[in-house]
C-alpha cells in the first residue's frame, strides 16, 4: 500500500525543547516537502528537497532544520527557534516530472 | 515575488449545480497548476493538474481552465454534491518548488 505517513498525529511539547517530525515514502519519488498550515489559513512552504543530501529553503524556514539522507524520510526539526511553532504540519512528495503532489496525513503540534 | 492568490474567500453552491472556484497567479514561469481539496483535519488531496501550455484539462466531474493572458486559473466542478464541501486550494509548480494559495471554502446547500 504505497504513501505517506506522519508521525505523530498529535505532538505535544513544552516551550524551549526541540521536536522532530517524521515522514516517510514509498511512492518513490525524488522531491518532498514541509509546510506549516494555521487555523483557517494556506499551506506555507518551510522546507523543500529534489534530491538526497539536499535540500531548500521555503518561505519560513526560520527556527526549522530538516535532513534528507534517505530517498523515503524527509524529517523535520522544529527547534526553540522558532517563535509560534503551534500549527499543522504536513509533508508532501511528488516525481519531479509532472504536477501531482501526495500529501500525508499531517502532525498536529502544540506548544504548551 | 511568487505569488498564487484566490479571488474569494468562501462560495456557497446549490446542491446539483456547478461549481466554479477561481484563482489569480504572478509567476508566469510555473511548470504546473495544481488544484487540491482539503477536508477539515486532514492532508490535501490532489484533484487535478494542468500544464502551463495547456488551456484546459477535464477529469471525472471536474474541468480546469488556465488563461495566461490575464494570469487567471479556475476549477469546475459539475453537479455539485454535499461531498465536494471542503476548502480548494490552487497551486503552482515551478521545478519542483510548489506554492500554494490561501484557499476557498466550498459549502453546498440542499
Amino acid at each position: 500500500d504505497g504513501g505517506i505517513t506522519q508521525s505523530p498525529k498529535y505532538l505535544f511539547r513544552k516551550e524551549g525543547q526541540n521536536v522532530t517530525l517524521s515522514c516517510e515514502q514509498n511512492l518513490n519519488h525524488d522531491a518532498m516537502y514541509w509546510y506549516r498550515q494555521d487555523p483557517g489559513q494556506g499551506l506555507r512552504l518551510i522546507y523543500y528537497s529534489q534530491i538526497v543530501n539536499d535540500f531548500q529553503k521555503g518561505d519560513i524556514a526560520e527556527g526549522y532544520s530538516v535532513s534528507r539522507e534517505k530517498k523515503e524520510s524527509f524529517p523535520l526539526t522544529v527547534t526553540s527557534a522558532q517563535k509560534n511553532p503551534t500549527a499543522f504540519y504536513l509533508c508532501a512528495s511528488s516525481s519531479t516530472s509532472g504536477g501531482r503532489g501526495f500529501f500525508g496525513p499531517g502532525t498536529r503540534l502544540t506548544v504548551l | 515575488g511568487e505569488s498564487v492568490g484566490l479571488h474569494l474567500p468562501t462560495l456557497s453552491v446549490q446542491e446539483g449545480d456547478n461549481s466554479i472556484i477561481n484563482c489569480a497567479y504572478s509567476n508566469s514561469a510555473s511548470d504546473y497548476f495544481i488544484w487540491y481539496k482539503q477536508e477539515s483535519g486532514k492532508g490535501p488531496q490532489f484533484i487535478i493538474d494542468i500544464r502551463s501550455n495547456m488551456d484546459k484539462r477535464q477529469g471525472q466531474r471536474v474541468t480546469v481552465l488556465l488563461n495566461k493572458t490575464v494570469k487567471h486559473l479556475s476549477l469546475q466542478i459539475a453537479a455539485t454534491q454535499p461531498g465536494d464541501s471542503a476548502v480548494y486550494f490552487c497551486a503552482e509548480k515551478k521545478a519542483s518548488k510548489i506554492i500554494f494559495g490561501s484557499g476557498t471554502r466550498l459549502s453546498i446547500r440542499p
